[in-house]
Parts: structure tokens; C-alpha cells; sequence
């Protein structure tokens, strides 16, 4: 079965880097998009970004242009999510999500990342 | 990219059924039949209900269904469970080749 784990929470303080890892597991991981996503405490979920697992197909939410990097580890089928200047804004769950025809078929169990000094 | 508009809130009875509204725009419900939902349970992962405006992935009670007409989509409900309490999102594929979500539907079973 499908699996996506990811790695555990992290606290930073303001204008720190954090890099969130997302292990994929119970399909062929070099076939499938991977998408992130992120919901702030009692809030909706927002897109941040698309990477493909071996092509050259990263595309980011214009809002976080600049300051997110998504990265693949083909070899032990591992994605990972860096996000850096953070703010207090950016205290959230974040999610892996694999796509399916253009939908988030599969979620990680969520990464909480909270923001502060 | 601005949020797509949900209602927030919807309820209904017990074996009665709902419908939740998704509204975009020509960039995105409007251009493409990329929309798709989504149900949260608190403190869970979300959960795809609904592919492509209409499809069920493969163990989804058959009482979800989805539709689409111009600029919005919706996803129906029916014979309301007590367990279909949470919250729903949309979701749609952009022309900017990227994705927007709903803000978000709370359903109270009643």
C-alpha cells in the first residue's frame, strides 16, 4: 500500500531555514508527482509546490517564489521541502501529497513546523 | 492565485442530502475538468473523495458525486452519515500550471 512519511516536527525561530523530508513507499515513486501543501493552525489548505521524481518539473506557488526549495533522492525515494526566511506566518502542518491525474491521491501524515523566538 | 469559494458552513439531517459549492474562474474550474474534493476529519490527513469533477477513487462510498457547470463545481452528499462530518475542500488545476484550493466547507450532521 502507498505510504508517505515524514520526518517530525521542528520548531525555528524567525528567519531560520527549515527542511521537511517525505518518504514514499508501495508504488513506483519515479512515476508520480509529488505535491506540497501546508494548513496554518484552524486554517485552509494551500498549495506551495510540484516536483517530479526524475524529471526537470518543479513548480512553485508564486507566494513562496524565492524562498522554497523542493528536492528528490531518488535512491531511497525521498522527497524533501526546504522553506527559509520564516516568519511567524509560517507555522503550520505541512504535507507531501502524491499526485494522481491531477488531484492529491495519497497524504504524509504531516510535518508541524512552528515559528518562534 | 486567489482561494476558490466554498460556503463555509453547511448542515443537514441524518440519511438527507447536501450539496457543497466550488466556484472559480475561467483559469481555473471554468478551463479545465482537473477539480477534485477532499474530506478532513479533525486532527487527520485529508482524504480524495473525488477525481477529475466526477470520479470516485476506489473505496469511496458511492453516495459522493461530483459535477461541474461553468466556473463551479460541486460535490454531493447523499443518504448523510453521521461519519461525513468534516470538512471538505475543492480543489483546481490553473493555467498557470499550478493548483488552488477552496477555503474550506464545514458539514454538521445534524
Amino acid at each position: 500500500q502507498v505510504q508517505l512519511v515524514q520526518s517530525g516536527a521542528e520548531v525555528r525561530e524567525p528567519g531560520a531555514s527549515v527542511k521537511v523530508s517525505c518518504k514514499a513507499s508501495g508504488y513506483t515513486f519515479s512515476d508520480y508527482h509529488m505535491h506540497w501543501v501546508r494548513q496554518a493552525p484552524g486554517q485552509g489548505l494551500e498549495w506551495m509546490g510540484i516536483i517530479h521524481p526524475t524529471a526537470d518539473d518543479t513548480r512553485y506557488a508564486q507566494k513562496f517564489q524565492g524562498r522554497i526549495t523542493m528536492t528528490r533522492d531518488t535512491a531511497t525515494s525521498t522527497m524533501y521541502m526546504e522553506l527559509s526566511s520564516l516568519s511567524s506566518e509560517d507555522t503550520a502542518l505541512y504535507y507531501c501529497a502524491k499526485d494522481y491525474t491531477w488531484s492529491f491521491e495519497y497524504w504524509g501524515q504531516g510535518t508541524l513546523v512552528t515559528v518562534s523566538s | 492565485q486567489s482561494a476558490l469559494t466554498q460556503p463555509a458552513s453547511v448542515s443537514g439531517s441524518p440519511g438527507q442530502a447536501i450539496t457543497i459549492s466550488c466556484t472559480g474562474t475561467s483559469s481555473d474550474v471554468g478551463a479545465y475538468d482537473h477539480v477534485s474534493w477532499y474530506q478532513q476529519h479533525p486532527g487527520k490527513a485529508s482524504k480524495l473523495m473525488i477525481y477529475e469533477v466526477s470520479n470516485r477513487p476506489s473505496g469511496v462510498s458511492h453516495r459522493f458525486s461530483g459535477s461541474k457547470s461553468g466556473n463551479t463545481a460541486s460535490l454531493t452528499i447523499s443518504g448523510l452519515q453521521a461519519e461525513d462530518e468534516a470538512e471538505y475542500y475543492c480543489s483546481s488545476y490553473t493555467t498557470t500550471r499550478t493548483w488552488v484550493f477552496g477555503g474550506g466547507t464545514k458539514l454538521t450532521v445534524l
